[in-house]
């Protein structure tokens, strides 16, 4: 079956950095998605990783390691109008291919 | 314009009634997929269609059905609705066959549905 952990809440303080960790265990693994989900609104795409390691995008960074079923999206330089879910979701390449967790809701504060 | 549309956006309607959701795109992918989302749920996958002759079930599809009647259009349908139908629904698209595919999803705006 397919499993994806992440924290269900977090704050964080605008201009800072946060890290939303994910941990997932399916059964095969193509790749490494992350959304952002404003309130009400729909999800909409940030990054896919395919391989280990890091890759930037401006403000936000994905990080991917497959050996231990671990990612992270890293969001420097907080603004408030990040404050939304991020969901982690893993495309595990089977016939119904990706899997959302249940998401992160960032509250970025003042 | 939107490449991913949903209609309606809003509907509350009464036990036992048939409901139809549409979904339309102007992406050109061939995949299409109806999600329903609950709080403290995520995102769970109900209907997928890969191409327009291909229907699958998926993750929670009981009660529902639905219909491809066009690469471009993909219908969700509740027969007879029931209150625990209750929840804010999404199409999704992707493409499975451009060069650099990653079938990364593209969502439309979401039908909030309640169910009295």
């Amino acid at each position: 079956g397919q499993n994806i952990d992440q924290p269900t809440e977090m704050t964080a303080t605008e201009g800072a950095i946060v890290q939303i960790n994910c941990t997932y265990q399916t059964s095969g693994f193509n790749g490494l998605f992350w959304y952002q989900q404003h309130a009400g609104e729909a999800p909409t795409f940030l990054s896919y990783n395919v391989l280990d390691g890091l890759e930037e995008k401006g403000r936000f960074s994905s990080f991917l390691s497959r050996s231990k079923g671990y990612s992270y999206l890293l969001l420097k330089e907080l603004q408030m109008k990040d404050s939304a879910s991020y969901l982690c979701a893993a495309d595990s390449g089977g016939y119904q291919k990706v899997t959302f967790g249940i998401g992160t809701k960032l509250q970025v504060i003042p | 314009d939107a490449d991913v549309t949903q209609t309606p956006r809003n509907r509350i309607t009464k036990t036992g009634k048939r409901i139809m959701l549409e979904c339309s795109q102007t992406k050109g992918h061939d995949r299409m997929y109806w999600y329903r989302q609950d709080p403290g749920l995520g995102l769970r996958l109900i209907y997928y269609s890969f191409d327009v002759k291909d229907i699958n079930k998926g993750e929670i599809s009981d009660g529902y059905s639905v219909s491809r009647q066009a690469q471009a259009k993909f219908s969700l349908s509740l027969e007879s609705a029931i209150p625990n139908q209750t929840a804010l629904y999404f199409c999704a698209t992707s493409d499975s066959l451009g060069a650099g595919a990653t079938d990364t999803q593209y969502f439309g705006p979401g039908t909030r549905l309640t169910v009295l």
